[in-house]
C-alpha cells in the first residue's frame, strides 16, 4: 500500500524554470492538498482539491498552478520558478468531506530555485 | 482568522526525562486538532487525533489532552528515538483544510 507518492524527490531549477510536481494518492481519498515547507515557517497551504474537478486557493498560492487530473492525481505547476519558492512541498490527501479524519502525506519534494 | 501556536519552538530532554509541548489554538469552531511527528527528510505521520475538550489518547510513551483552547502533547519517560518535530493542527468546523502550527522540535540526549 504506497499511500500518498510524490515524484520527483529532488530537483534544482533555474529561475525562470518551469517543472511541474506529481502526487498521486491509492486511498481513494476525494481531497487533496498541497503544501511547501520553509524553516520557521511551518507547513503553508498553497491549492487544495476538495473534490475532483475543484480546486481551491490556499495561503500562499501566487506562482503556482495546480491541476486535479483525476480522482488519484494531483499536480503543481511553477511556471517560472523563483528563488523564493526553493521549498519542500507535500502533498497530501484525506477524505474530511465523509468524516473528521486525518491527512496522509508523501515523502516530500525538495525543490532549489537557482 | 483560524491560528495555531506551539511552544517551546525546541526542547532538549535527557532521555527519562518528561515534559510537555503546547498547542494553542483559536478556530471557528473545532471539528478536530490533529498531532503529527515529522522526522527530518520525511512528510509528517500521523499521531492522535481529538475531538472534544476533556479527551485524552495515549499511544507508547505520548499522551495528547485537549481543552477548550489547547491542546498538550505530554512525553512520559523519552527515548532518543523520539526526537522529531512535533506539529499539531487543527480542523475548523465547514470542512476547510487544515491549519498547522509552526512545531516543536524535541531532541532526546541519551
Amino acid at each position: 500500500n504506497a499511500g500518498v507518492t510524490q515524484t520527483p524527490k529532488f530537483q534544482v531549477l533555474k529561475t525562470g524554470q518551469s517543472m511541474t510536481l506529481q502526487c498521486a494518492q491509492d486511498m481513494n481519498h476525494n481531497s487533496m492538498y498541497w503544501y511547501r515547507q520553509d524553516p520557521g515557517m511551518g507547513l503553508r497551504l498553497i491549492y487544495y482539491s476538495a473534490s475532483e474537478g475543484t480546486t481551491d486557493k490556499g495561503e500562499v498560492p501566487n506562482g503556482y498552478n495546480v491541476s486535479r487530473l483525476n480522482k488519484r492525481e494531483f499536480s503543481l505547476r511553477l511556471e517560472s520558478a523563483a528563488p523564493s519558492q526553493t521549498s519542500v512541498y507535500f502533498c497530501a490527501s484525506d477524505d474530511r468531506a465523509q468524516r473528521v479524519t486525518e491527512a496522509f502525506f508523501g515523502q516530500g519534494t525538495r525543490l532549489t530555485v537557482v | 482568522e483560524d491560528q495555531v501556536t506551539q511552544s517551546p519552538e525546541a526542547l532538549r530532554l535527557q532521555e527519562g526525562e518528561s515534559s510537555s509541548l503546547n498547542c494553542s489554538y483559536t478556530v471557528s469552531g473545532l471539528r478536530g486538532l490533529f498531532w503529527y511527528r515529522q522526522d527530518p527528510g520525511k512528510g509528517p505521520e500521523f499521531l492522535f487525533t481529538l475531538y472534544s475538550a476533556g479527551e485524552e489518547k495515549e499511544k507508547e510513551r505520548l499522551k495528547a489532552t485537549l481543552t477548550k483552547k489547547e491542546s498538550f502533547l505530554h512525553i512520559t519517560a523519552p527515548k532518543p528515538e523520539d526526537s522529531a518535530t512535533y506539529l499539531c493542527a487543527v480542523q475548523a468546523r465547514g470542512n476547510t483544510p487544515l491549519v498547522f502550527g509552526k512545531g516543536t522540535r524535541l531532541s532526546v540526549i541519551a
